[in-house]
């Protein structure tokens, strides 16, 4: 069973740039979240995807977007950096869309705005 | 005040003690109720779910008050591999998770 990856690992932009992160989900599931993580606190929501639509968005600006491929993959998209975007950023692989299963983490890319 | 809201910490402790966390929820909606565990520079993974009835996994206890908002986490016999920082978490409805800023363990020999 191939677990959660995400790509790149790090990343350092530069304020007003937009960045790409990628994430596979874990083999089986159809269900990806992310998240992002600022140094010493909690995971804070971002979105949710299931069946390629969005599922659930938590309290993030418009500039945070993203995407589902029919493999389930997803993106995460950030627009107009601003140095507040500096997280980590997680994403959660799980088995359905509408109620919870335990979801699985990928290792996360750490992005640096400068 | 935030969501999920955790104890400080750092919790120091010698191997083979008790310890215990608490967390409080602020939305009477949630839904759902988790512990997760997260290694330092690792990502976040599922310690346990939290049932109303309380429940046990080994050495982990997890109770849920739900009247109260009210969430808790024990552990026996702490054990050095516990070294960790451990989330509480909230869902609420439409799959948003909310997570406490977390309590930092370390076990001492």
């Amino acid at each position: 069973e191939t677990g959660v990856t995400q790509s790149p690992t790090h990343l350092i932009k530069t304020r007003g740039q937009q960045v790409t992160l990628r994430c596979s989900s874990q083999s089986g599931h159809n269900t990806v979240s992310w998240y992002q993580q600022a140094l010493g606190q909690g995971p804070q929501f971002i979105f949710q995807y299931y069946r390629e639509e969005e599922n659930g968005r938590g309290n993030f600006p418009p500039r945070f977007s993203g995407l589902q491929f029919p493999n389930y993959s997803s993106e995460l998209n950030v627009n107009a950096l601003e140095l507040d975007d500096s997280a980590l950023y997680l994403c959660a692989s799980s088995s359905q869309g509408g109620s919870y299963n335990e979801q699985f983490f990928g290792p996360g890319t750490r992005l640096t705005v400068l | 005040r935030k969501e999920v809201e955790q104890d400080p910490g750092p919790f120091n402790v010698p191997e083979g003690a008790t310890v215990a966390f608490n967390c409080t929820y602020s939305n009477s909606a949630s839904q759902s109720f988790f512990w997760y565990r997260q290694d330092c520079r690792k990502e976040p993974k599922l310690l346990m779910s939290v049932y109303s009835s309380g429940n046990e996994d080994g050495r982990f206890t997890a109770q849920l008050n739900r009247a109260s908002q009210y969430i808790s986490l024990l552990i026996r016999d702490s054990k050095l591999s516990d070294s960790a920082t451990y989330l509480c978490v909230v869902k609420l409805a439409g799959n948003d998770m909310r997570f406490g800023a977390g309590t930092r363990l370390t076990v001492k020999p």
